[in-house]
């Protein structure tokens, strides 16, 4: 969707390292999801962002909601080969029950 | 069952079949979501369902595609008279509640149906 813009499109991280991925949307934010895509697991939930500047964590992944900006980050600290693979931001952008999603951060860890 | 399942997770067809794509929500989910993934992009939304109704169909591209939820717990996704731009990942998502907004609910998905067309 162009409603939502990912960046980077892909990047590759040593093991150990950390890394950032960024969303930005055109619109009005209602609630912004972040997803790991995984071959054959599907869409995996990891959060879900609902006010500004809310920020969340789950073991070594934050997620932090700019609702001014229309912008929402996620960022991995000390990288890991189990952190690689497809991040999706989701974003309810209509204030109803469809979601809109970037196109995906690829993310391959080095050992 | 525990997660979202979907079936077939294949499927190969020739141009001009018809195809049924089958999703089984988490149990207990009132609401269900069908999104059909290109490759290289995200999910875009296709229809959606509160138990068996179906609320909303604007994302189906054309009348060759149609769902149904005669129970409210199964759905299936039928693609008439399949073309080869119908090749994509189709998603399945169930979500607890029936909700007004996104951020309300939990969109929980399945580990789609890959459909190739020939």
């Amino acid at each position: 969707s162009q409603e939502l813009e990912q960046s980077p499109q892909s990047l590759i991280v040593q093991e150990g390292k950390n890394l950032t991925i960024n969303c930005t949307s055109s619109k009005t934010l209602y609630g912004l999801y972040w997803y790991k895509q995984k071959y054959g697991e599907g869409l995996i939930f990891l959060m879900m962002l609902q006010k500004g500047g809310e920020e969340k964590s789950h073991e070594k992944i934050t997620a932090k909601l700019d609702e001014k900006k229309q912008q929402s980050s996620l960022h991995i600290t000390a990288s890991q080969p189990s952190h690689a693979g497809i991040y999706l931001c989701g974003a309810d952008l209509a204030n109803d029950y469809k979601l809109s999603f970037g196109a995906g951060t690829t993310v391959t860890v080095r050992a | 069952g525990a997660g979202v399942s979907q079936s077939p997770r294949y499927k190969v067809t020739k141009r001009g079949q018809d195809v049924a794509l089958r999703c089984d929500p988490i149990s207990g989910h009132v609401s269900l979501y069908w999104y059909r993934q290109a490759l290289g992009q995200g999910p875009e939304f296709l229809t959606y369902f509160n138990y068996e109704a179906q609320q909303d169909k604007s994302g189906l591209p054309n009348d060759r595609f149609s769902a149904e939820r005669p129970e409210g717990s199964i759905s299936t996704l039928t693609i008439q008279r399949t073309e080869q731009r119908d090749s994509a990942m189709y998603r399945c998502a169930s979500s607890l509640t029936v909700a007004a907004s996104a951020f309300q609910e939990t969109q929980y998905f399945g580990p789609g149906t890959r459909l190739l067309v020939l």
